[in-house]
């Protein structure tokens, strides 16, 4: 049941550079989505949010963007700075339900 | 910041045993949440909480699961009989709206021998 998928389980980035991380989904149903970092032993922090009834969302250093034709969403962090280096997860909750359901992760690698 | 509280940060139970994983939400969210992650696998949602009654379950929360709200404060997972599969890391999670970002605590790693 791969509702929600992050295709790219790795990477890296200079620092300073654009990371980007994406993030694909099946379900039509799904109308907001949110992005979480996390670090080993502790829990997943929000970074960012995005309904279905915008296109971008931004915040700071960080950027949304969501595709709905193509469901696909992606986040943008520019410039990514060394503490930016955690696993990434994107999360889906459909109309009338309660529940987040999350990809598989990215681990995001910043180097400086 | 406001930030969502676990106890106990690792549990060691044996097959078998009840725990109690408890958790403080953020105080003024309403609704309230339990996912789990399995090493090595994705974050899983296990069931929401709101007006004091379960809204809505997964597959994996079965009748071992229980969740309750024993005072104003405190939100509580006990899984009445544990087993070896029941290891993992639970979060504990609070939203001001359901529809809305959902904030998690550090997480109670349960480990089952």
């Amino acid at each position: 049941d791969q509702q929600v998928k992050q295709n790219s389980p790795s990477l890296s980035v200079q620092e300073g550079r654009i990371s980007i991380l994406n993030c694909d989904y099946t379900n039509s149903m799904f109308d907001y989505f949110l992005w979480y970092k996390k670090y080993p032993a502790e829990g997943p922090t929000f970074l960012i949010s995005i309904s279905s009834i915008k296109d971008k969302n931004e915040d700071g250093r960080f950027t949304v963007f969501l595709n709905k034709s193509a469901k696909h969403l992606s986040l943008h962090i520019v410039p990514s700075q060394p503490g930016d280096s955690a696993v990434y997860f994107c999360a889906a909750s459909a109309s009338g339900t309660y529940k987040y359901i999350f990809g598989t992760g990215t681990r995001l690698k910043v180097l400086a | 910041e406001p930030e969502v509280t676990q106890t106990p940060s690792h549990q060691v139970t044996q097959m078998g045993q009840e725990v109690i994983l408890r958790c403080v939400p953020i105080s003024n969210h309403l609704y309230f949440y339990w996912y789990r992650q399995i090493l090595g696998q994705k974050v899983e949602f296990l069931v929401s909480f709101y007006n004091n009654e379960i809204s809505e379950k997964s597959e994996i929360f079965d009748d071992q699961f229980s969740v309750e709200r024993p005072d104003g404060s405190n939100f509580t997972l006990k899984i009445r009989s544990t087993k070896l599969e029941d290891s993992a890391m639970y979060f504990c999670a609070s939203s001001e709206l359901r529809v809305h970002e959902q904030y998690f605590g550090p997480g109670t790693r349960l480990t089952v021998t």
